[in-house]
């Protein structure tokens, strides 16, 4: 079975662009869990969508902003890009919103804002 | 309240050495604590997993240590290997939310 797959791999914006990033979960998951990855700030959640709902939401601005399609894909979108937005975005799936189900990462997108 | 504080930032042990990695949490509605390890370049890995119900699970080297009146837990590595070099995380969740609050990371150098 495939894993997750995280589109672009790499990606550099400037200032005050926006940027889109894909997720493909493992087939049959229908929960997507979004990650930033920063060495200052190290893991944080973003946000979780189940079944094209937004179900959780982390400590980050508006400029965050997120979707999941009826095939349980998901996207995420920045807009208007900050230096500080320069991390590793991870995104993670699992077969159901259960506590204890496994999320399984993908190799994240890395993205660098000059 | 959701913070997961993990220690020590980096550890160096030699080849069949015993890896302790420590972590602590405050918010007493967590009740699943997963370790992950990831490898340069690549998403983090479940290793292995707990509940607060029960105090100590072992998964082959690996194994959790879960002390809930003192709100922490530890991941042990015996007989570390080369192999194990990578950056570990602790993280917590809750049931009502499957969102994980990970600790900041621990860098493991098992010297040969």
């Amino acid at each position: 079975k495939a894993g997750v797959t995280q589109t672009p791999r790499y990606l550099i914006k400037t200032r005050g662009q926006q940027v889109t990033l894909s997720c493909s979960p493992i087939s049959g998951h229908r929960s997507v869990s979004w990650y930033q990855q920063t060495p200052g700030q190290g893991l944080q959640f973003l946000f979780e969508y189940f079944s094209e709902t937004q179900r959780n939401k982390g400590n980050f601005p508006g400029r965050f902003s997120g979707r999941q399609f009826s095939n349980s894909r998901s996207e995420m979108n920045v807009s208007t890009l900050e230096l500080g937005d320069s991390a590793l975005y991870l995104c993670a799936s699992s077969l159901e919103r259960s506590r204890e189900e496994t999320q399984y990462f993908g190799p994240g997108t890395r993205l660098l804002v000059l | 309240q959701q913070q997961v504080k993990q220690s020590p930032q980096s550890l160096i042990v030699q080849k069949g050495g015993i890896s302790i990695i420590n972590c602590a949490y405050e918010n007493t509605a967590f009740d699943y604590f997963p370790w992950y390890q990831q490898f340069p370049g690549k998403g983090p890995a479940l290793l292995i997993a707990i509940r607060p119900d029960v105090s100590e699970k072992k998964e082959g080297r690996f194994t959790i240590s879960f002390n809930k009146s003192a709100k922490q837990f530890s991941l042990h590595i015996m007989d570390s290997q080369p192999g194990d070099s990578a950056t570990y995380f602790c993280a917590a969740s809750t049931s009502n939310t499957g969102k994980l609050i990970f600790g900041q990371g621990t860098t493991l150098q098992v010297k040969p």
